[in-house]
C-alpha cells in the first residue's frame, strides 16, 4: 500500500492556458474524491467517483473543471482556460466503500498539486 | 447545506500544556465526525474519527468525544509537545460520502 500519489506536486501556469494533474490512488479502493484547497482555508468538495462513474458534483466546479477516471483506478482533473482564481492546492483522496451499507470508510489524502496561475 | 466551525487560530501553546481546540457543526442527519491534521509539507492524515453520538475517538494522545445535543465535536490532548504543531481541520460526513470541512486552525508548540 503505497498510498495516495498526485503528480505533479507543482504547477506553474499562466492565465488563459489548460493544465491537468493526474491522482493514483490506494490500489482497489473504488472511491476518489477531488477536493481544492485556498490559503488559510479548509478543503472544499469538488467531485467524486464510485470505481468509473462519476456520482456528484460540486457548483465549484465550473463549466472550465471536467474530471474523469476512465478504467476506475487514476483519475485526471483538467481546468481549461486558466484563471488566477484558480490558483489554490488540488487534493485528491481515496477511500473503499464498506460492503455493509451506510459503513462510514476513512478517505485517505495525496500531498497535493499546488497551482499558480500568473 | 452542512458546515462546520472551528475555533480561529492560530494557537500557541507551550510545550506539556492543555490543548483544546473547539468544533461546532450543523448538519440535517447525523453524520461521522473526524479531525484530520496536516503537518508543515505533508498531506492531510486522518488522526480520529467518531460515527454516531458518544462516541470517543483517541489517536496519539488526542481525544474527542461527539456531542449530539451541543453538536460539538472538540479536540484535546492533555500535553502537547513540539512536534504536534501542524494544522488541525475538523469535518463531517453524511452517508459516507464527501467531507465538509472547517477553515483549520494552526497550532505552534514553543520548547
Amino acid at each position: 500500500d503505497t498510498g495516495v500519489s498526485q503528480d505533479p506536486r507543482h504547477k506553474i501556469t499562466k492565465r488563459g492556458q489548460n493544465v491537468t494533474f493526474r491522482c493514483d490512488p490506494i490500489s482497489e479502493h473504488n472511491r476518489l474524491y477531488w477536493y481544492r484547497q485556498t490559503l488559510g482555508q479548509g478543503p472544499e468538495f469538488l467531485t467524486y467517483f464510485q470505481n468509473e462513474a462519476q456520482l456528484e458534483k460540486s457548483r465549484l466546479l465550473s463549466d472550465r473543471f471536467s474530471a474523469e477516471r476512465p478504467k476506475g483506478s487514476f483519475s485526471t482533473l483538467e481546468i481549461q482556460r486558466t484563471e488566477q482564481g484558480d490558483s489554490a492546492m488540488y487534493l485528491c483522496a481515496s477511500s473503499s466503500l464498506g460492503t455493509s451499507g451506510g459503513q462510514q470508510e476513512t478517505q485517505y489524502f495525496g500531498p497535493g498539486t499546488r497551482l499558480l496561475v500568473l | 447545506g452542512d458546515s462546520v466551525t472551528q475555533m480561529e487560530g492560530p494557537v500557541t501553546l507551550s510545550e506539556e500544556a492543555f490543548l483544546t481546540i473547539n468544533c461546532t457543526y450543523t448538519a440535517t442527519g447525523y453524520p461521522s465526525l473526524f479531525w484530520y491534521v496536516q503537518y508543515p509539507g505533508e498531506g492531510l492524515q486522518l488522526l480520529l474519527k467518531a460515527t454516531k453520538a458518544d462516541d470517543k475517538g483517541s489517536n496519539k494522545g488526542f481525544e474527542a468525544t461527539y456531542r449530539k445535543e451541543t453538536t460539538s465535536f472538540h479536540l484535546e490532548k492533555g500535553s502537547v509537545q513540539v512536534s504536534d504543531s501542524a494544522v488541525y481541520f475538523c469535518a463531517l460526513s453524511e452517508g459516507a460520502q464527501k467531507l465538509v470541512f472547517g477553515q483549520g486552525t494552526r497550532l505552534t508548540i514553543n520548547p
